[in-house]
């Protein structure tokens, strides 16, 4: 595809479920980031990937957050046991350089109920 | 901890008028400072950037002014258009590590009214 693509679009679980959250980015992308984005804010960082490692992840919020991109190219975004305050649109974006512009897919709105 | 702080929180403006969103960062380290259109359903997309050593850079009718010394930065859309209304936010990063991680403000949602 020609940008960024996140599946699902919208995501409904019970809390204490486990999620998980597509990310592909642009083709020949190397560098990959994760945002999440509450109601009424502005996207906060969770963790930069360059390939396949994660170079920055001092952005999840807890050890119930997990990311990986094991052939550097689509991420995953994993949630263990899920809580409302998780609710929010997560983002992601990728850059052909990591100095280079960030270009974000529409995100996935999660919502815990 | 806020470290891009952005107002208003709303806006109203008229077709043709000036729009204006001001923001103020705390960590002196920052180096680039992006703005960024959200349109509802939408992410973010890079609208203008500017780096500090330089004090205003104009891309059509999007201007950024920046005041180093204040800490602060604002953007003003001339010639406002209805097609402008979405969300904005200012930004700031610093590329220490060689790749953009980037702290955004809260958010003005503008709306154009014709």
């Amino acid at each position: 595809g020609a940008g960024v693509s996140q599946t699902p679009s919208n995501k409904v679980t019970e809390k204490g479920k486990y999620v998980e959250l597509r990310c592909d980015p642009i083709s020949g992308h190397t560098a990959l980031y994760w945002y999440r984005q509450s109601l009424g804010q502005g996207p906060e960082f969770l963790i930069y990937f360059q390939g396949t490692g994660a170079a920055d992840d001092s952005g999840l919020p807890n050890d119930r957050f997990f990311a990986v991109r094991p052939e550097g190219s689509v991420s995953t975004l994993k949630i263990q046991r899920t809580e409302r305050g998780d609710s929010a649109v997560y983002l992601c974006a990728s850059s052909s350089h990591p100095g280079l512009e960030a270009f974000f897919g529409q995100g996935t709105r999660l919502t815990v109920v | 901890q806020q470290q891009v702080k952005q107002s208003p929180q709303s806006l109203i403006v008229q077709k043709g008028g000036i729009s204006i969103i001001n923001c103020a960062y705390e960590n002196t380290a920052f180096d680039y400072f992006p703005w960024y259109q959200q349109f509802p359903g939408k992410g973010p997309a890079l609208l203008i950037a500017i780096r500090p050593d330089v004090s205003e850079k104009k891309e059509g009718r999007f201007t950024i002014s920046f005041n180093k010394s204040a800490k602060q930065f604002s953007l003003h859309i001339m010639d406002s258009q209805p097609g402008d209304s979405a969300t904005y936010f200012c930004a700031a990063s610093t590329d220490s590590g060689g790749y953009q991680k980037v702290t955004f403000g809260t958010g003005t949602k503008l709306q154009v009214i014709p």
